[in-house]
């Protein structure tokens, strides 16, 4: 199985700064790599697919990078919307492998003001 | 717009099987991507549950599989999700999203719907 490790489980920022969270996985996943935001009592927003593709209608200030084990989501100049939980997700897949693994979710950051 | 709104009940009891229903509006199931169901334990991260293509082809999380059913019913434009001998640990949000079949982000999602599993 491909094990997912998100880090940092939590994080404190102010408005205005930049944030990275860091996603690594076990195994190459190439760019299968997918991030979502989630606030609470909501459904989780994609963001950013392909490891470094932006979904459309999400500001620019976010972005991805990496690619086989190692991923980071980058967020540039904090807006007040922008606290909340964070999700990376791989989704590389043969047949065979989406039998085995699916698509695994990270544990999560959450992100709150300082 | 795409949406999608799951459906079901909000209290199963334990050993029972938990079923679910998500309803497609503003696209053809039948149009090519794939569909599935996500949770999310009361205050934990999301689990992936299963996707299924409109043709009947599934995968399930290896984990769940042995109490996992899920189905598309083209003509209502719906996809469903039935979880057999459920347990507490079954509680959760459930979520229904479409996939996209290459790099399978998960681009529209419903609301989400809270499934207790309780006597």
């Amino acid at each position: 199985d491909i094990q997912m490790t998100q880090s940092p489980s939590s994080l404190s920022a102010s408005v205005g700064d930049s944030v990275t969270i860091t996603c690594r996985t076990s195994h190459n996943i190439y760019n299968y790599l997918n991030w979502y935001q989630q606030k609470p009592g909501k459904a989780p927003r994609l963001l950013i697919y392909g490891a470094s593709s932006l979904q459309s209608g999400v500001p620019s200030r976010f972005s991805g990078s990496g690619s086989g084990t190692d991923f980071t989501l980058t967020i540039s100049s904090l807006q007040p919307e922008d606290f909340a939980s964070y999700f990376c997700q791989q989704t590389y897949t043969t047949g065979y492998q989406t039998y085995r693994t699916g698509y695994t979710f990270g544990q999560g950051t959450k992100l709150e003001i300082k | 717009q795409v949406q999608l709104q799951e459906s079901g009940p909000g209290l199963v009891k334990p050993s029972e099987t938990l079923s679910l229903t998500c309803s497609v509006s503003d696209y053809s199931i039948s149009s090519g991507y794939y569909w599935g169901w996500i949770r999310q334990p009361p205050g934990k991260g999301l689990e992936w549950i299963a996707t299924i293509y409109h043709s009947g082809t599934t995968y399930y999380n290896l984990s769940l599989k042995s109490r996992l059913t899920m189905s598309v019913d083209a003509s209502k434009n719906q996809f469903s999700l039935k979880l057999s001998s459920v347990s507490a640990a079954d509680t959760a949000v459930y979520y229904c999203a479409r996939v996209e079949p290459g790099m399978g982000y998960h681009d529209y999602w419903g609301q989400g719907i809270l499934v207790t599993v309780s006597s």
